[in-house]
Order: structure tokens, then sequence, then C-alpha cells
């Protein structure tokens, strides 16, 4: 059974770097797509980036500027680090491993970020 | 930023039949796969419909998912209460280099 398990500050300031990590507890870790995704409270969904198990990546051209999504294949875990955050980047942050062309299958229990002053 | 264009609201009766539509672009549906999503409250998105109409295992085939020109569709049959949760359709945009996602639809079990 895949289990993501994430982690990282639930509460920054403006300005400061958001920063989760998410481990992935069973299966194989190559092959696969790991994603971030966020959801501002109340509201949709938003891609955040994506990398694969030999680290390429494909970021969301509205958050590029910001965004890094990093992996370390010996401990099965990825990262995201946001900086600048602002009160707009507020929201329910998950990790989600995809596959191809098969969709999010998997994802982590999801992290509230507040960002607030 | 949601590109793709919802209903806010859907709702049936149990038994009923539900259908909710998913409007996008000449770059996103109508050149890409279609992705559904079911969202019960409080929890992370489960996957219903991968490549437009497919169904991993473990969903029911009360869900169907398909696929015009540039708008999909995804349809509830036999709703129960259970089916109460927010729905949101999904698919590459070519223009923007990016997934992109429905507004999201509420679908309320009368």
């Amino acid at each position: 059974q895949v289990q993501l398990q994430q982690w990282g500050a639930g509460l920054l300031k403006p300005s400061e770097t958001l920063s989760l990590t998410c481990v992935v507890n069973s299966g194989s870790f190559s092959g696969y797509y790991w994603t971030w995704i966020r959801q501002p409270p109340g509201k949709g969904l938003e891609w955040i980036g994506e990398i694969n198990h030999s680290g390429s990546t494909n970021y969301n051209p509205s958050l590029k500027s910001r965004v890094t999504i990093s992996v370390d294949t010996s401990k099965t875990q990825f990262s995201l680090r946001l900086s600048s955050v602002t009160a707009a980047d507020t929201a329910v942050y998950y990790c989600v491993r995809g596959y191809d062309t098969s969709g999010w299958s998997y994802w982590g229990q999801g992290t509230l970020v507040t960002v607030s002053s | 930023q949601s590109v793709l264009t919802q209903p806010p609201s859907a709702s049936g009766t149990p038994g009923q039949r539900v259908t909710i539509s998913c409007s996008g672009s000449s770059s996103n549906i109508g050149s890409n796969y279609v992705y559904w999503y079911q969202q019960l409250p409080g929890t992370a998105p489960k996957l219903l419909i991968y490549r437009n109409s497919q169904r991993p295992s473990g969903v029911p085939d009360r869900f169907s998912g398909s696929k015009s020109g540039t708008s999909a569709s995804l349809a509830i049959s036999g709703l129960r209460s259970e089916d109460e949760a927010d729905y949101f359709c999904a698919a590459w945009d070519d223009s923007l280099s990016a997934y992109v996602f429905g507004t999201g639809t509420k679908v309320t079990v009368l």
C-alpha cells in the first residue's frame, strides 16, 4: 500500500520560505512524477509542479520564479520550497504521486500552511 | 487560477443520475486527457477518472467520464448519500505548460 506522509512548518510570516517534505513509505520511487498541489481554504486546486526520480522538474509558470522541488531518492523523499510567501500562499499543500497519463492516484494527508504577520 | 469551468453545484435524489460538465479550450481539454477527482469534506482529493473515461480499480462503475471537443462530463448514476462531495476536473494546458483545474462542483444528495 503506497503511503505519502508529509510534514513542514504550518505558520509563516510574509517574505519567509515555505518548506515541506514528503516521504513515500512503500512502492517504487522511480518511474513516477512526484507532485505538489495546493488548495486555498474553501477554494479550488492549483498545480505547483512535479519532479521525477532523476530530478527533472516541471513548474507552474505562475510560481516558477519562487518554487524549487527536489528529490532524495535514497530516502524516497521529495521536497517543496516556495520563497517570499505572502498571504495569497495560504493553502493546504498536498504531495501527490502521478504516473504517466494515469492521473494522481496517491495523495499525502495535506498540510495547512498559513502566512500571517 | 481555474481555467476550466464547472457549474458550482449539482444535486439529485438517491438513485438519480447527475452529470457535471467541464468546459475548456483547444489548448487543454481539446488536446489532452481529462481527469476527475472527488474530494470529500476535510480529505484529500481522490482520483475517479483518468484518460477521459478510465476508472481506477476500486472506483464504482456508477462513475463514468466522457469528452467531446473542448468539453468533458462526469456522470454519477444511482446517486448515493456518500457521493456528496466536491468534484474537480483537470487537464494539461499546452499554452500555459501547466496542469489546470476546474472551478469545482459541489454535489448534494437531497
